[in-house]
């Protein structure tokens, strides 16, 4: 069974410029989520969506981050414009049900803002 | 508010020692707790859950945890790690239908 793709892996880029980072969840699985990890931290969660409704997006900045599941299956989340405080892991992660069942996390792509 | 507190940045520890690493949950949220592991340059993965019955829970690659309901805590145990062992482990609470993270424990194992 394939696990959850993220791309890119690395990206690094001048803050005010944007960039999007794209998720493939594990095939079947209803719930999508985004993360950001900071150095130093746990990963905090952005978004949530369940099939292609967005279930949580309380901690999602919304005046610069957007995100999308499309069809339910693929999703992809964007920043614009970026900051300095934006320098972290995005992971994507997904799961059968909702979150307390097992989420499967992808690789994660580390965005640098200089 | 902090719902899951993780009370060692970093336990350094010889191979074939046991470890311990200890987490503490805020009360007023719900008793599903996690304990996710992320190996060096690898994603996250589970190690194990509680969600409810036998409040000791086992999981991959040795590791147990408890629930402890009176003092609030989901402390995770190994009785002899290995060099591979090496790794961020976070504890994990469900608050409010979201899984909410503690800050990790780095856990190195020496020869």
């Amino acid at each position: 069974e394939a696990g959850v793709a993220q791309s890119p892996r690395y990206k690094i880029i001048e803050k005010r410029q944007s960039v999007a980072f794209w998720c493939n969840p594990i095939s079947g699985h209803a719930t999508l989520y985004w993360y950001q990890q900071i150095l130093g931290q746990g990963p905090k969660l952005l978004i949530q969506f369940q099939n292609n409704g967005v279930v949580d997006d309380s901690q999602l900045p919304k005046d610069r981050f957007s995100a999308e599941r499309l069809k339910g299956v693929d999703s992809t989340l964007k920043i614009q414009p970026a900051k300095l405080e934006d320098s972290a892991v995005y992971l994507c992660a997904s799961s059968q049900r909702g979150p307390a069942d097992t989420q499967y996390f992808g690789p994660g792509t580390r965005l640098t803002v200089l | 508010a902090q719902s899951v507190t993780q009370l060692d940045s970093q336990v350094p520890v010889f191979e074939e020692a046991p470890v311990e690493l200890r987490c503490n949950y805020s009360s007023s949220v719900s008793v599903y707790l996690f304990w996710y592991v992320q190996y060096p340059n690898q994603g996250l993965q589970l190690l194990l859950k509680y969600l409810s019955g036998s409040t000791l829970v086992k999981g991959i690659n040795g590791f147990e945890a408890e629930f402890n309901k009176s003092q609030t805590s989901f402390h995770l145990r190994k009785p002899s790690v290995h060099i591979s062992d090496t790794a961020e482990y976070f504890c994990a609470v469900i608050n409010d239908y979201k899984l909410s993270f503690g800050a990790g424990t780095t856990v190195t194992v020496r020869a």
